[in-house]
């Protein structure tokens, strides 16, 4: 079964640049069609952030377009999320996820506070 | 994109009871709807994928139904562990989650 676990700074200033990964254990990355990004503000709803599927292409949320990156490295058999010129509006906990045919998968999340 | 409208934002019932919580989508996504529950600083933990379809390890008072743009989740038995916030989710077209609803066992 696939586990994914997202590593990153858990601060980032104002103005600056998130970067996360996600690492996948238990499986391929280059198994399962799409690898996702989700957000939660403390206290919010759920936010579809962006995806990349095994053959690179990516989708992102329109609201965050200009500023989401997602890319993948195969040999390292994990993907990564660059969100830019952040803001307090950013902090939130960051999820990794997947699917499959027998459902989805999270990693535990992980929260990045947008601070000076 | 697809919008995805969830009922009730919370609601309140007693042990024993059944509750059903409703998802609207703003266009079919045919059977592509997934439930989640989430409770406190941990991560959502499916329940539900293909609109009816039980994961595996998920207690069986829980089930959903329907398809194209009408959705429920339904608790049959409701019982205390089941306090958490409930979200629904489309993966007909990228990812949409609904508002959630609060679930609180009297």
């Amino acid at each position: 079964q696939v586990q994914l676990q997202e590593s990153g700074p858990g601060l980032v200033k104002p103005s600056g640049t998130l970067s996360l990964t996600c690492v996948v254990s238990g499986g391929s990355i280059s198994s399962n069609d799409w690898w996702t990004w989700v957000r939660q503000p403390l206290g919010k709803g759920l936010e579809w952030i962006g995806e990349i599927h095994r053959d690179g292409h990516t989708n992102y949320n329109a609201s965050l377009n200009s500023r989401v990156t997602v890319s993948a490295d195969k040999s390292e058999n994990q993907f990564s999320l660059k969100l830019t010129s952040v803001t307090a509006a950013d902090t939130a906990v960051y999820y990794c996820a997947t699917k499959d045919t027998g459902g989805f998968y999270w990693s535990r999340g992980s929260l990045v506070t947008v601070s000076p | 994109d697809i919008q995805m409208t969830q009922s009730p934002s919370t609601l309140s019932a007693s042990v024993g009871d059944r509750v059903t919580i409703t998802c609207r989508a703003s266009q079919t996504i045919y059977s592509w709807l997934a439930w989640y529950q989430q409770k406190p600083g941990i991560a959502p933990k499916l329940l539900i994928y293909k609109a009816s379809s039980l994961d595996s390890g998920v207690p069986s008072r829980f089930s959903g139904s329907g398809s194209g743009t009408e959705f429920t989740l339904t608790i049959s038995s409701l019982q205390p562990d089941d306090s958490a916030t409930y979200y629904c989710q489309q993966y007909s077209y990228l990812w949409t989650f609904g508002q959630g609803t609060k679930v609180e066992v009297k």
